[in-house]
């Protein structure tokens, strides 16, 4: 069974970039994830499918700053030019045979 | 314009029950699967259930298998979670998703805005 294993936490400087990892299980590096956003006191949003190849579909309204990219077993959610908005809670999700699995999620905070 | 919009939570004894449900608007409803998350305080994101466009098949986590029943209605665009048997540690805002795909699971790219369930003991 698939595992989403993620940092508990990131900071970075306000302008500046900073990059969220999601690590896939041994033997799932093929799998595609989706990150989602959850600002505080507010519902989840879906930020983006990654795709192992690092290819990725961005949801609605989701800003140029936000990109992904992948290494093996590794998904990365990159944000850029950091926005005080942009402190939130990053969620990875992947899905199999049904099942779905969420990271446990990293906060990230704008210093 | 997609909308996701729960509603059913409340406040519940332990053993009780309550019946979810989720009004979804601006999508072809029946060619998407929609599921279940959960967030207990200060907690992550938790997969509940999935059920897929027809209805035909669902899927549930560990935690709830056997209290939870998802469900839809395609003539009123509403999926539903009957949640029997409640403990203290479903306590929880209870979120709808929308599945990207007909044949769920899959990845969820809209979310509600939750309702919020709280079991007392």
């Amino acid at each position: 069974q698939v595992v989403l294993t993620q940092s508990p936490s990131a900071s970075a400087s306000l302008g500046a970039s900073v990059k969220v990892t999601c690590s896939l299980s041994s033997g799932h590096s093929s799998y595609s994830i989706a990150w989602h956003q959850q600002q505080p006191e507010k519902g989840p949003r879906f930020l983006m499918k990654l795709n192992s190849d690092g290819s990725h579909s961005k949801g609605d309204g989701i800003p140029d700053r936000f990109s992904g990219s992948s290494s093996g077993a590794e998904r990365y959610l990159t944000i850029s030019s950091l926005q005080s908005e942009d402190e939130a809670d990053y969620y990875c999700q992947t899905w199999g045979t049904g099942i779905e699995v969420f990271g446990g999620g990293t906060k990230l905070t704008v210093l | 314009e997609v909308q996701l919009v729960e509603s059913g939570g409340g406040l519940v004894q332990s053993g009780g029950s309550l019946r979810l449900s989720c009004a979804a608007s601006g999508f072809t409803f029946t060619s998407y699967g929609m599921s279940w998350v959960r967030q207990a305080p200060g907690k992550g994101l938790e997969w509940v259930s999935t059920i897929t466009g027809s209805g035909g098949n669902t899927y549930y986590g560990d935690s709830v298998k056997g209290r939870f029943t998802v469900s839809r209605d395609n003539s009123k665009n509403t999926v539903f979670l009957q949640v029997n048997g409640l403990r203290a540690e479903d306590t929880a805002v209870y979120y709808c998703a929308k599945v990207d795909r007909i044949s769920a699971p899959g990845m969820f790219d809209y979310w509600g805005q939750g309702t919020l369930v709280t079991v007392s003991s």
